[in-house]
This record gives C-alpha cells, sequence and structure tokens, in this order.
C-alpha cells in the first residue's frame, strides 16, 4: 500500500518569498510516480509537476521544482517568488507505476497545505 | 474537447434519494477515474475504467455505488440511498495510455441534508 504525508496543514507567506512544502511518501515499489496538484477554491485539481522514481535530475516547470530525495522518501515542492494567485491547497501525490503499462495505477493523495500568500 | 467535465456542479439531494453524476472525458484518454474528496481531506481514489472496462474498485465504494462508461465515453457515477456521509467532492480525472498526466475535472460537489 502507498502512503502520501504532508505535514504542514496551513502555511502563510509573504508575496515574492521562495515557499517549501513539504511530502514524505511511503512504498514498497521499485517503480513509482510523484506529483503535485493545485486546488484553488474552485475545485479543480491543476497538475503542478511530476517526477518518476528513476528521474535522477529533479523535475522542474516554470517557477516549480520538486525536490526529490529518494532515500529519505521525499518529495517537497518548492515555489520560487511566490504570487497571490498561488494561495490554493497543495495535493501531493503518487502513481504505482511510472507508466500505465496495464493494471491499475489510481493515485493516492496526502491531506494537502493550505497555502496562502500574503501581500 | 478542451477537457474533463462533469455534470452537475452542485446538487444538493434529501438523504435516502438517488443521484447521478456524469462525466465526459477528454476524447482520447482512454483511462477514466472516479474519486471522491472530503472537507479537509486529499481525494480518495473510488473506480477506474480502461475503455469501458472497469478493472479496480476500491472498498470505499459501497454497494449502494455503482458507476459505468458506455461505449468507453462518457462515465456516470450512481449513488443510491443517499446518506449524509456521502456529502463530498466527486472528482472525475482521465489519462490517456502512456502519459503520466491525470487531468482532472471541476467535480460536483454533493450536499446530503
Amino acid at each position: 500500500a502507498q502512503k502520501i504525508t504532508q505535514t504542514q496543514p496551513g502555511m502563510f507567506v509573504q508575496e515574492k518569498e521562495a515557499v517549501t512544502l513539504d511530502c514524505t511518501y511511503d512504498t514498497s515499489d521499485q517503480s513509482y510516480g510523484l506529483f503535485w496538484y493545485k486546488q484553488p477554491s474552485s475545485g479543480e485539481m491543476i497538475f503542478l509537476i511530476y517526477q518518476g522514481s528513476y528521474d535522477e535530475q529533479n523535475a522542474t516547470e516554470g517557477r516549480y521544482s520538486l525536490n526529490f530525495q529518494k532515500a529519505r522518501k521525499s518529495a517537497n515542492l518548492v515555489i520560487s517568488a511566490s504570487q497571490l494567485g498561488d494561495s490554493a491547497m497543495y495535493f501531493c501525490a503518487m502513481s504505482p507505476r511510472l507508466y500505465s503499462g496495464g493494471g491499475a495505477d489510481g493515485l493516492t493523495f496526502g491531506k494537502g497545505t493550505h497555502l496562502i500568500i500574503q501581500p | 474537447d478542451t477537457g474533463v467535465s462533469q455534470d452537475p456542479r452542485h446538487k444538493i439531494t434529501k438523504r435516502g434519494q438517488n443521484v447521478t453524476f456524469r462525466c465526459d472525458p477528454i476524447s482520447e484518454h482512454n483511462r477514466l477515474y472516479w474519486y471522491r474528496q472530503t472537507l479537509g481531506q486529499g481525494p480518495e481514489f473510488l473506480t477506474y475504467f480502461q475503455n469501458e472496462a472497469q478493472l479496480e474498485k476500491s472498498r470505499l465504494l459501497s454497494d449502494r455505488f455503482s458507476a459505468e462508461r458506455p461505449k468507453g465515453s462518457f462515465s456516470t457515477l450512481e449513488i443510491q440511498r443517499t446518506e449524509q456521509g456521502d456529502s463530498a467532492m466527486y472528482l472525475c480525472a482521465t489519462k490517456g495510455t502512456g502519459l503520466y498526466g491525470y487531468t482532472f475535472g471541476s467535480g460536483t460537489r454533493l450536499t446530503v441534508v
């Protein structure tokens, strides 16, 4: 079974500062994928960034980067130069395999971190 | 077809009534997932289709819940004899073969009174 732990229920950050959202995971799988999603108050889940378990380099997507430390089983999200529009819930999630070659691959989510960016 | 559509966006129902939600996927995505998200929690996996075949169901999916995906296109999730504990956001997501990106719809928020 897979498990995601997000230990920060809420965070307040000043605009333009960098912010790190913590995520640790537990799995017995050798191949897995790690995801971060943003959920604004409107409810939709917006994909931010993905890291495969065999990827040696940390993933980056614009202002988002994923600090992947496999030995520690952590996959922290770093947002550089935060903006007011970054205020939302952020969820870390994992899938049981890198690609959907077959079989179930539903995502397992953490409980989320509520990020509030202050002007 | 630019995204995953869910209908309705909001549903208020009396306890004991049946409700049905619909999800229209991105046309070329053959995998479709249903999740339930209660207040203050992350989404929880309910069930998964590959084309028209329902391949996995979570233990969360009691026998009051049923999902279908006829012809491998849109999907419906029905809840019979609703209970107050069914109040949640129901999210649909789709995914193409070989891609890592799951695309979520905006969800249906169910309130059982």
